[in-house]
């Protein structure tokens, strides 16, 4: 099984600010790796997929790079909105699996 | 436009098998592109992966709940269902349903759309 780790476990910014936040892959997935949101109450909404591809309707504010192993979700300048839990998943080989998650604080 | 609405009994008591139904609506299950699966998560905590079956039948389940899935389809009222059995209350989480593409290119390949999930409590 293919573990992601992300980091930092919480992130707690300022609207207007940048953010980076990090998935770190056991071993090689590829560029088989999604983003998603999840804000409360709410179901998981995809962002980023194959690392760096938005999804449809999703602000140019969010950006994915990494390759491999690594792998980044950038946050231009936060909006209020965005305030929320953020979640990485590979489909690179069975089972599927997704980090534990990075949530996004107001500070 | 694709719309997934999970179903199916909140309280289960410890033991028991817990049964969900998803119902697709804007598409078809038979569809040969996409997988239909079940994803979890327990109150406070990250997503599990659960299963997925294809149009043909074929399964794949997470290697923890293995033992305990059924993931299966029912054409003739565009749903599929999800059974667990021997729950406890670790098996306590909102469960959504997804679909996923099985072939091609782009966002269709990752978990869109997702149903609203239902939280199924394990409790006597």
């Amino acid at each position: 099984e293919i573990v992601l780790t992300q980091s930092p476990p919480t992130l707690s910014l300022s609207p207007g600010e940048g953010a980076t936040l990090s998935c770190r892959a056991s071993q090689s997935v590829d560029r088989l790796l999604a983003w998603y949101q999840q804000k409360p109450g709410q179901a998981p909404r995809l962002l980023i997929y194959d690392a760096s591809d938005r999804a449809t309707d999703v602000p140019a504010r969010f950006s994915g790079s990494g390759s491999g192993t690594d792998f980044s979700l950038t946050i231009s300048s936060l909006e209020p909105e965005d305030f929320a839990v953020y979640y990485c998943q590979q489909r690179r080989s069975w089972p599927i699996t997704f980090g534990q998650g990075t949530r996004l604080d107001i500070k | 436009q694709l719309q997934l609405q999970e179903s199916g009994p909140r309280l289960v008591k410890p033991s028991e098998t817990l049964s969900l139904t998803c119902t697709v609506s804007g598409g078809s299950i038979s569809s040969s592109s996409y997988y239909w699966g079940w994803i979890r998560q327990p109150p406070g905590k990250g997503l599990e992966w659960i299963g997925n079956v294809y149009y043909t039948g074929i399964t794949n389940y997470n290697p923890l709940l293995k033992s305990r899935v059924t993931i299966s389809l029912e054409t003739s009222k565009n749903q599929f269902s999800l059974n667990l059995r021997s729950v406890t209350a670790a098996d306590t989480a909102v469960y959504y349903c997804v679909r996923r593409g099985y072939s091609g290119l782009g966002e269709d390949r990752w978990f869109v759309p997702w149903g609203q999930g239902t939280l199924v409590t394990v409790s006597s």
